[in-house]
């Protein structure tokens, strides 16, 4: 278990919807990461967020955005969904800004129908 | 050309093998390497972490980096059944601002 938590486990919705993934990094741990894991991509960086504030922006799409809230857990909200938006979504958590040490929660899996 | 090539396998090996699991890459600014195992639907659990040149070793894990070559390996002595898993090679470095990972090498050791 590497502590960091991810809510829910499993996520069935429809294309044009709306959904929320949240994340609890690992206590301490004041950066959080967001990765869309899928078959022909792999694990695909999204964005970085440390103590609040915005990090690094990785391949997220414009329909895709999150937020680092004061108690450092963090949520990713993607909307409009399509089918391609179905893939694993992983939140990391890591000590200080620096993003090479990062411990990663069990996932979201979402799936657009 | 990909920033960082990993063969998918599958790989599969007996109980006691000594594995080789290879990343290639094409940034020379990547400095620092690390190599993640994930058991299937799971997160990436980190294994080894290594910067620049060398090589680390912990266990039965060992890390190497060849700059030169732009090649990255992990070897694991005497693998176990309990090493079945997706070992996913990252790099970054320079002014690359994110870990950029492999697609995976599937490792199944068979008892």
């Amino acid at each position: 278990d590497s502590g960091v938590t991810q809510t829910p486990k499993h996520l069935i919705t429809a294309t044009g919807q709306r959904v929320t993934l949240r994340c609890s990094p690992r206590s301490g741990d004041l950066s959080v990461y967001w990765y869309q894991q899928s078959l022909d991509q792999g694990l695909q960086f999204l964005i970085q967020y440390y103590n609040g504030e915005e990090r690094a922006k990785g391949n997220i799409l414009e329909r895709f955005s999150a937020q680092q809230f004061p108690d450092l857990h963090s949520e990713l909200n993607l909307s409009s969904l399509e089918l391609g938006d179905s893939a694993l979504y992983f939140c990391a958590s890591s000590a200080g800004p620096s993003l090479y040490e990062q411990y990663f929660g069990p996932g979201t899996r979402l799936t657009v129908t | 050309q990909k920033e960082v090539e990993q063969d998918p396998g599958p790989l599969s090996v007996p109980e006691g093998a000594i594995v080789s699991l290879n990343c290639t890459y094409s940034n020379s600014a990547f400095q620092y390497f690390m190599w993640y195992r994930q058991y299937s639907r799971k997160g990436p659990e980190l294994l080894m972490y290594t910067y620049s040149s060398g090589n680390k070793e912990d266990g039965r894990f060992t890390a190497q980096v060849d700059k030169s070559s732009k090649y990255i390996s992990l070897f694991i002595r005497d693998s176990q059944p309990s090493d079945s898993a997706t070992y996913l090679c990252a790099m970054s470095g320079g002014s690359n601002y994110k870990l950029t990972f492999g697609k995976g090498t599937l490792l199944t050791v068979n008892p």
